[in-house]
């Protein structure tokens, strides 16, 4: 079953990064993935695309200070130089045949 | 640019149906999949399914089969989500997003309350 782990909830101080992880499940470690941001009381955004060898493409007008990256059945989006309108919750998204999944959302918090 | 406008907020009585449209516009309408996603107060995202926008064939989620219906009016671009019997559960956010696999472009959401 294709199913997308995230922790529930991180946090950093402004300025700093941060690393959020999503894990694709047994049997899936090749698949991509896409990760959205919502900020309070707004819809999703995508910010981008991973593949399972790390290489990402981002959405137009997403700043450089987001990137992606991979490790075996992880997929990973890191937030440099923290800014508060980064504190919004983030979903991981993948697609199978005739199916999409979203991870539960972690719920990112700037110190 | 690429815009997915949804219809305006619904309030409705248990029991009653309700019919959400989401109008694509800046791009070709049919060279993308059209997803239903939904977002209970408090709560993530959720995928109900999608509708192929060049043969109208609808797949649905596994909790969404039976009281939902996805349809599609390729002449003005746009998809609908219609929602039978209406329940108090099924107060939400529904969005629309387009895909080729990723969501790359979602709708502003679209509020349904059910309440007697």
């Amino acid at each position: 079953q294709l199913v997308l782990t995230q922790s529930p909830s991180a946090s950093a101080s402004l300025g700093a990064s941060v690393r959020l992880t999503c894990t694709l499940s047994s049997g899936h470690s090749n698949y991509a993935i896409a990760w959205h941001q919502q900020q309070p009381e707004k819809g999703p955004r995508y910010l981008m695309k991973i593949i399972s060898d790390g290489s990402h493409t981002k959405a137009d007008g997403i700043p450089d200070r987001f990137s992606g990256s991979s490790s075996g059945a992880e997929r990973y989006l890191t937030i440099s130089s923290l800014q508060s309108e980064d504190e919004a919750d983030y979903y991981c998204q993948t697609w199978g045949t005739g199916l999409a999944v979203f991870g539960g959302g972690t719920k990112l918090t700037v110190l | 640019q690429v815009q997915l406008e949804q219809s305006g907020s619904e309030l409705k009585k248990p029991g009653a149906s309700v019919k959400v449209s989401c109008k694509a516009s800046g791009y070709t309408f049919t060279s993308y999949g059209m997803n239903w996603v939904r977002q209970a107060p408090g709560q993530g995202l959720e995928w109900m399914g999608w509708i192929n926008t060049n043969t109208g064939n609808p797949t649905y989620a596994q909790d969404f089969t039976g009281r939902f219906v996805f349809s599609l009016d390729t002449s003005v671009s746009t998809t609908y989500l219609q929602i039978r019997s209406l329940k108090a559960e099924d107060t939400a956010v529904y969005y629309c997003a387009r895909s080729k696999g990723t969501f790359d472009s979602w709708g502003q959401g679209t509020l349904v309350t059910v309440s007697s």
